[in-house]
């Protein structure tokens, strides 16, 4: 079976545009979070979501929003891109994404912001 | 809120050396405790984890128990390998009163290996 996918792989953009990055879970999985993982940081968790509904945000500005759609994929879109937000964004998935389920990452998407 | 700490790195081991990360914790729930694996320009792999106090994960020769009274996660293993060069993360995810499983991370602790 796949494991979790992402597009796309690298992505370089300038302050002020928008993005939109895409995850698709592993078959049969109905969760799925984002995490922004700055170089030599931990992940941070973004967004979490289930059955198309937002289950939970972390602490980030309303500059970042998600969606889940009816086969589970999802996207994460940035809008009015900042120096700051170049990262790693990893998209992880799980079968409902409660108690103590793994969640599965994908390869990432490395956003550079110029 | 939640958080995980981690020993600072790099770890730098020669090859058939013990290995040991420290991670504690703290939370507000009863979490679940992860260590992940992130090799070079790669996403991060589960290596082993637990959900209850006293339990012991492991995988590929890597171990780790969950100690409730010290609040740990330390991760052991008796002999490490050159592959097994990487950056680790030791997580937990607790629902702190709400549905939102979130993974919490540590800053990560860079291990190299040399032959």
């Amino acid at each position: 079976d796949a494991g979790v996918t992402q597009s796309p792989t690298h992505l370089i953009k300038t302050r002020g545009q928008q993005v939109t990055l895409r995850c698709s879970p592993i078959s049969g999985h109905k969760s799925v979070s984002w995490y922004q993982q700055v170089l030599g940081q931990g992940p941070q968790f973004i967004f979490q979501y289930y059955e198309k509904e937002e289950r939970g945000r972390g602490n980030f500005p309303d500059r970042f929003s998600a969606r889940q759609f009816p086969n589970y994929s999802s996207e994460l879109n940035v809008n009015a891109l900042l120096l700051g937000d170049s990262a790693l964004y990893l998209c992880a998935s799980s079968l409902r994404g409660g108690a103590g389920e793994t969640q599965y990452f994908g390869p990432g998407t490395r956003l550079l912001v110029l | 809120g939640d958080s995980v700490t981690q020993m600072e790195g790099p770890v730098t081991l020669s090859e058939e050396a013990f290995l040991t990360i420290n991670c504690t914790y703290t939370a507000t729930g009863y979490p679940s405790l992860f260590w992940y694996v992130q090799y070079p320009g790669e996403g991060l792999q589960l290596l082993l984890k637990a959900t209850k106090a006293d339990d012991k994960g492991s995988n590929k020769g890597f171990e780790a128990t969950y100690r409730k009274e010290t609040t740990s996660f330390h991760l052991e293993k008796g002999s490490v390998q050159v592959s097994d060069s990487a950056v680790y993360f030791c997580a937990l995810s607790d629902p702190s009163g709400g549905s939102n499983y979130k993974l919490t991370f540590g800053k990560g602790t860079l291990l190299t290996v040399n032959p």
